[in-house]
């Protein structure tokens, strides 16, 4: 099955600075990558996703990139901002609705 | 328009109690998918069906769990007997099957005593 490794575990970033968090998936076959923002108390919310027949996309501060290739995908958040704290989860899945298999987080710490 | 409704919220039982969670998804989402986060983790699959049916329950423990989406809308997951090691937020999820972007829920934080 799919195996998805997301790094760092924690990050910290000065209010204002750029974040990057990369995850790697190890099945070949999986061509939707999601990245999901959860904050404490709430379940996931879908921020932005990519599907394989692209490279990148962006969504004002937010871009992923995603390499098949290396099989690995980073988010960046540029500008970061205080309400950009959260827990960041990638994943990794089929087209449509096939098992998305999910890392296990990034907890992104903005110092104002 | 409304997210992806579970209750209840919190849940606390003692171990060998039966419980239930309950989720009503997006107005139009056909898809609808239970996840299980253990602390410090990423969801994990439990059970995902398309209108009615369990089209991938592979990672459900059976002999204890059951769930079921009468009429393709609303979904019921049971759990019985619960242990101690089932004490973690169960999310529940919903999307069009075109497209595959689920919602979840608030999840429903269980603690087993």
């Amino acid at each position: 099955g799919e195996n998805v490794e997301q790094h760092p575990s924690t990050l910290s970033v000065q209010e204002g600075d750029s974040a990057v968090i990369k995850c790697t998936y190890s099945d070949s076959a999986s061509n939707y990558f999601p990245w999901y923002k959860q904050e404490l108390g709430k379940g996931p919310q879908l921020i932005i996703d990519i599907r394989s027949n692209v490279g990148e996309k962006k969504d004002q501060r937010i871009a992923v990139t995603l390499n098949k290739t290396a099989k690995h995908f980073s988010l960046h958040i540029t500008e970061t901002q205080p309400e950009d704290s959260a827990v960041y989860f990638c994943a990794a899945g089929g087209l449509g609705n096939e098992k998305l298999t999910f890392g296990t987080g990034t907890r992104l710490t903005i110092i104002p | 328009e409304a997210g992806v409704v579970q209750s209840p919220r919190y849940k606390i039982i003692e171990k060998k109690q039966p419980v239930a969670f309950w989720c009503n998804p997006i107005s139009g989402h056909n898809t609808l998918y239970w996840y299980l986060q253990n602390l410090g983790q990423g969801p994990e699959l439990l059970i995902r069906y398309e209108n009615e049916e369990a089209v991938d329950d592979s990672q459900l423990p059976k002999d204890r769990f059951s769930a079921e989406r009468l009429k393709g809308v609303d979904s019921t997951l049971k759990i019985q007997p619960a242990e101690l090691g089932d004490s973690a937020v169960y999310l529940c999820a919903s999307s069009f099957r075109s497209d595959g972007r689920a919602v979840f829920g608030p999840g429903t934080r269980l603690t087993v005593l």
